[in-house]
């Protein structure tokens, strides 16, 4: 099956720093990839959806400015978190999808963004 | 508003015993919907998918669901629950007619105990 890797697992970091998580596909061409949070003991909130070469779509209520979201290739879309603050600590998965898997998601296995 | 409900946030069952874990969904348009299962600290697996094929879906670890269009449900079985079925169980349903954009239920965390 097709394969979606992020780095890094876990990050820790302290408040007012900027962290980049990497979602890469391995075995595909992401044409679509998309970014979800998840708060603990809860479901996944969908943030962005970005195709490659194109800027990403907002879902409303997330701060474009404060999570940069860049597709700028087929393999590899990058989730920057700006200025990072405890309450931006939560779990962050990406999904990517292709024509070549008949435009199903699959899923990293997810990044522990814990902000001190 | 589309939207996906299961019920049941946590469900415990004895080794050996059926599972049955609740998702119904509202939609004005014909949905796609999945199941996915999450084990801690990971990211999600699919189990199974209904894409307006045949309504009972078979999917991996003995798991399998049926689209019940009358009850706008889509509910995930298994016949023999095993200790490692134990993990967090999501509903999912997209609307735009392809695997884009999925909209998550709240998840369901299954237990299983000897």
């Amino acid at each position: 099956g097709a394969v979606v890797s992020q780095h890094p697992s876990r990050v820790i970091c302290k408040s007012g720093t900027s962290v980049k998580i990497e979602c890469r596909s391995l075995d595909f061409q992401a044409t679509t990839m998309f970014w979800y949070r998840q708060f603990p003991k809860k479901s996944l909130m969908l943030m962005a959806t970005s195709n490659e070469g194109s800027k990403a779509t907002y879902e409303q209520g997330v701060e474009k400015d404060k999570f940069l979201i860049n597709h700028a290739s087929l393999t590899l879309s990058t989730l920057t978190v700006t200025s990072a603050h405890p309450e931006d600590s939560s779990f962050y998965i990406c999904s990517a999808t292709g024509t070549g898997v008949k435009n199903e998601q699959f899923f990293g296995p997810g990044t522990r963004l814990t902000v001190l | 508003a589309q939207s996906v409900t299961q019920l049941g946030s946590h469900v415990s069952v004895s080794e050996g015993a059926l599972v049955l874990l609740r998702c119904n969904y509202s939609s004005s348009v014909p949905p796609y919907l999945f199941w996915y299962v999450q084990y801690p600290n990971q990211g999600l697996q699919l189990l199974l998918k209904y894409t307006s094929a045949a309504t009972l879906v078979k999917g991996i670890n003995g798991f399998e669901a049926e689209f019940k269009k009358s009850e706008t449900s889509f509910h995930l079985t298994k016949p023999s629950a095993h200790m490692s079925d134990a993990a967090e169980y999501f509903c999912a349903v997209s609307f735009s007619g392809g695997y884009n954009k999925l909209i998550f239920g709240a998840g369901t965390r299954l237990a299983v105990h000897p």
